[in-house]
């Protein structure tokens, strides 16, 4: 598509209860990441995935958190067990593929979807 | 690990002034990218400018400009003749071909009439 779009842009659910997030990047973008924004910080960094590979998973939080790109475009972020901590922006952001020429490293973010846990 | 610190958890300033917002880094790599991005109200995120740390010249795209520090690892953004869409938050960030972006915790820029 022109830009990253995720879904849903908003989702309340109960504690202890499982929720998936999707991102669908830019067409012609191989990397997608994943970020968690609390209200008022900075994006920290969840997982990134290079085509269908995925790289690097340090930054999920915990094995309750897992993300899937099985085609090398649409990825989804699950959360299983949620909990109150859990509350807040999910960002996905994609670019070129490393090293691509063209490559400067900008990410072009989608709107997010904001998740409440009560 | 790379580190990026806002020392500024808020700025202001007046319309038509002229404001710079710090940044500082820590890394061991030697070539990467250092970015400016916009988040304003609608939270958006948005590119200002960026930098390749390569490049000694500072990057300039209109109104905002950029002084690369490299070797006291510093990246502040000047952003002149502030306009009232100006008012967003704004997070400075460092990017490897590793592929890890790393972002600071923001400033938040509110801009007075």
């Amino acid at each position: 598509g022109a830009g990253v779009s995720q879904s849903p842009r908003y989702k309340v659910t109960k504690r202890g209860q499982d929720v998936t997030l999707r991102c669908d990047p830019i067409s012609s973008h191989a990397t997608l990441y994943w970020y968690q924004q609390a209200l008022g910080q900075g994006p920290e960094f969840l997982t990134y995935f290079n085509y269908e590979a995925q790289p690097d998973k340090s930054g999920l939080p915990s094995d309750r958190f897992s993300a899937e790109r099985p085609e090398g475009s649409i990825s989804t972020l699950t959360i299983q067990r949620t909990e109150q901590r859990d509350s807040a922006m999910y960002r996905c952001a994609s670019s070129l593929a490393l090293g691509a020429d063209g490559n400067t490293g900008e990410l072009f973010f989608g709107e997010g979807s904001r998740l409440t846990v009560l | 690990a790379q580190t990026v610190t806002q020392s500024q958890p808020e700025m202001s300033v007046q319309e038509a002034e002229t404001v710079t917002l710090s940044c500082t880094y820590d890394t061991s790599e030697s070539d990467y990218y250092l970015f400016w991005y916009k988040q304003p109200p609608s939270r958006q995120m948005i590119l200002v400018i960026r930098q390749e740390a390569y490049k000694q010249q500072n990057a300039t795209e209109n109104r905002f400009s950029v002084n690369f520090q490299k070797a006291a690892k510093s990246f502040s953004l000047k952003i002149s003749d502030s306009q009232l869409g100006d008012a967003a938050m704004y997070f400075c960030a460092y990017y490897t071909n590793a592929g890890k972006s790393t972002f600071g915790d923001g400033t938040t820029l509110t801009v007075k009439p």
